[in-house]
């Protein structure tokens, strides 16, 4: 069984900054990372996936996956009050293994 | 559909009751989950089927929980006898690609919040 590893929180930096959510992972034969946002009382929603080692960049948002550390990271560039939720961390491997998530609040 | 589409949005129930919570996953999604999650907590695995094969049901937290897809498509969650601790969103996502969890995101619905009084 696949252990995800995330801070719980709550994270909070202020508007403008640079969030840093980080997550590892126990298990070497994991090979699809994901990063989903979850508003309060809302679904989660994909922001980002990963699966070769290295840096992702999409917009505001980087990921990043270095597999010999078990570590997956999320950076938010220029945070935006409206980047304040929940972050899930997903590996997978028979089936999706999610972190219990990291709160982030970034603050006007 | 053009999401998951899950029912009712919301249930208010009885303890001891049954209830059936169902889901109807995007259209040739081969996958489908069911999870739980309790108010401030993190998403808790309950049951996983990928097309033919048969289900992975090492989430389910007692006999009380049952759950079946018929047709390949729509899944429906049974909770017997329900309980105050059931209460909780239970959240179906279901993922396009036939090759497994490698090869495909998840989307979830969203959710069927469930209150046991």
């Amino acid at each position: 069984q696949k252990e995800v590893e995330q801070n719980s929180g709550p994270l909070s930096v202020p508007e403008g900054a640079i969030a840093s959510l980080n997550c590892t992972y126990s298990d070497r034969v994991s090979q699809s990372f994901f990063w989903y946002r979850q508003y309060s009382g809302k679904s989660p929603e994909l922001i980002m996936s990963i699966y070769s080692n290295g840096d992702k960049e999409d917009g505001r948002f980087t990921a990043q996956l270095n597999k010999a550390s078990q570590y997956v990271s999320l950076l938010i560039r220029d945070s935006q009050p409206s980047d304040s939720a929940t972050y899930l961390c997903a590996v997978t491997g028979n089936q999706f293994y999610f972190g219990t998530g990291t709160s982030l609040t970034v603050i006007p | 559909g053009a999401g998951v589409s899950q029912s009712p949005s919301n249930k208010v129930t009885e303890k001891g009751k049954d209830v059936e919570l169902r889901c109807d996953p995007i259209s040739g999604h081969t996958a489908l989950y069911w999870y739980r999650q309790s108010l401030g907590q993190g998403l808790e695995f309950l049951i996983y089927f990928q097309g033919n094969s048969a289900p992975d049901k090492s989430g389910l937290p007692s006999d009380r929980f049952s759950a079946e897809r018929t047709g390949g498509s729509v899944s429906t969650l049974t909770i017997q006898r329900t309980q105050q601790e059931d209460s909780a969103v239970y959240l179906c996502a279901s993922s396009p690609l036939a090759g497994g969890p490698d090869t495909g995101e998840l989307f979830f619905g969203e959710g069927s919040r469930l209150t046991v009084l």
